[in-house]
């Protein structure tokens, strides 16, 4: 089984740079990913995390580190969109693909 | 692009009542999965199905059921609606070997009374 703990929520103003951290216990799995929900929408992925390091893509990166069951999303030049939820998810292993999500990190973008 | 479309957007239902809650996706994914969403809960799973025919348990499956007949359909069913089933259900899908990738539709509300 496996556990994700992410801050619940994240406030920060617009140009700033958050990170949002995710620890998990679980008895394995194939990658850390990352998913972005907006109020009333539907959550989109974002960005997903196979190997140990730094994954970038655009002002988001996402970053992982197995050995310290740790890692996080880095928004950089923060917009006023940027206020969502974002929850970070594992993949277990021998599990045919079950996908299980954190209880999400709620950023609030302030002028 | 992938498309994964719940059959309602809003639903009310009364106590007692079978509800079925559809969804296709069109993207051939083997993976597909049930989540229900609540406020400081995040997204816990209540089935997923890796093949037709084919399903495991979530965190959360006591009250449902669901089947897969066809790969691009899974429905979820509450035998016997309660008010603590109100909430926001999420369909998903994903490529057997897509890594940490999933689809969503957009959810139902589902508010029993």
């Amino acid at each position: 089984g496996q556990s994700l703990e992410q801050p619940s929520e994240v406030t920060a103003v617009e140009g700033a740079i958050v990170q949002i951290n995710c620890t998990y216990q679980t008895s394995g799995f194939y990658g850390l990913s990352w998913y972005q929900q907006h109020d009333g929408g539907a959550p989109t992925f974002l960005s997903y995390n196979a190997l140990d390091g730094l994954e970038e893509t655009g002002r988001f990166s996402s970053f992982l580190s197995r050995s310290d069951s740790y890692g996080y999303l880095l928004l950089q030049e923060l917009q006023m969109k940027d206020s969502a939820s974002y929850f970070c998810a594992v993949r277990e292993k021998g599990s045919w693909g079950k996908l299980q999500f954190g209880a999400g990190t709620q950023v609030v973008v302030t002028p | 692009d992938v498309k994964v479309t719940q059959s309602s957007r809003y639903l009310v239902k009364r106590t007692g009542e079978k509800v079925f809650l559809e969804c296709v996706q069109d993207m051939d994914h083997e993976n597909m999965f049930w989540y229900r969403q609540d406020p400081g809960l995040g997204l816990r799973l209540i089935y997923f199905s890796y093949d037709v025919k084919m399903k495991e348990k979530g965190d959360i499956p006591e009250g449902y059921s669901v089947s897969r007949e066809k790969k691009e359909r899974f429905s979820l069913i509450l035998e016997s609606a309660s008010t603590n089933q109100t909430s926001m259900y999420l369909c998903a899908s994903s490529p057997a070997a897509g890594g940490g990738s999933a689809f969503f539709g957009q959810g139902t509300r589902l508010t029993v009374v």
